[in-house]
């Protein structure tokens, strides 16, 4: 199976200016999770759809969104960019949301290095 | 916040040695996981260990969970060179609308000298 793919692996941006991002899950997997990591916060959550609904938001302004398609890919968008905003974005995929009984894991992609110039 | 927080920052040892990594967390889990990741790339899953293990081995992987003192420890043995990466941990939460949201901790970085 092919594993998490994520597009584009490399982006550079200017203040001011928008992004999407690409996530295609592990065939089969319905659930797609986003996370940031950068050197001062580390990774933190940024949301989970699952069945393309939205069902978890981590604590992000409004500029970040994302949505899910049919075919669980996923797209996160990044509008009005800041320098702050620099960081790898990783996205993950799980066959379907995790429940208080069952863990469903998460198998990373590569992640999208965004720099914000 | 329920992030977990690894510790030491930063272990350099030399191939064979055995090495550990502790992490500790603040409210309830589910499950604690372990992580890697080499040089900025993505995370590769290691191992799981739920609310009611105490202890978990994989290879030469040894985990450990002590939930009255919300701390865990990440035993490599024998190191590699190609062990050397960062290594994280996260934890679930305890129940409600974040359930199955993952809590890193800032990470070790691992280095072992051949």
């Amino acid at each position: 199976k092919a594993g998490v793919t994520q597009t584009p692996r490399y982006l550079i941006k200017t203040r001011g200016q928008q992004v999407t991002l690409s996530c295609s899950p592990i065939s089969g997997h319905r659930s797609v999770s986003w996370y940031q990591q950068t050197p001062g916060q580390g990774l933190q959550f940024l949301f989970e759809y699952f069945s393309e609904t939205q069902r978890n938001k981590g604590n992000f302004p409004g500029r970040f969104s994302g949505r899910q398609f049919s075919n669980s890919r996923s797209e996160m968008n990044v509008s009005t960019l800041e320098l702050g905003d620099s960081a790898l974005y990783l996205c993950a995929s799980s066959q379907r949301p995790s429940d208080r009984y069952h863990y469903n894991e998460q198998f990373f992609g590569p992640g999208t290095r965004l720099t914000v110039l | 916040s329920q992030q977990g927080e690894e510790d030491p920052q930063a272990l350099s040892i030399q191939e064979g040695e055995n090495a550990t990594m502790n992490c500790s967390y603040k409210t309830s889990i589910n499950n604690l996981q372990w992580y890697r990741q080499n040089s900025g790339r993505g995370l590769v899953h290691l191992i799981l260990i739920r609310s009611n293990e105490r202890e978990k081995h994989s290879g030469r992987l040894r985990v450990t969970l002590d939930t009255s003192k919300k701390s865990s420890s990440l035993l490599i043995t024998a190191s590699r060179a190609a062990d050397t990466a960062s290594y994280f941990c996260a934890t679930d939460a305890g129940g409600g609308s974040t359930l199955g949201r993952l809590y890193f901790g800032r990470g070790t970085q691992l280095t072992v000298w051949p």
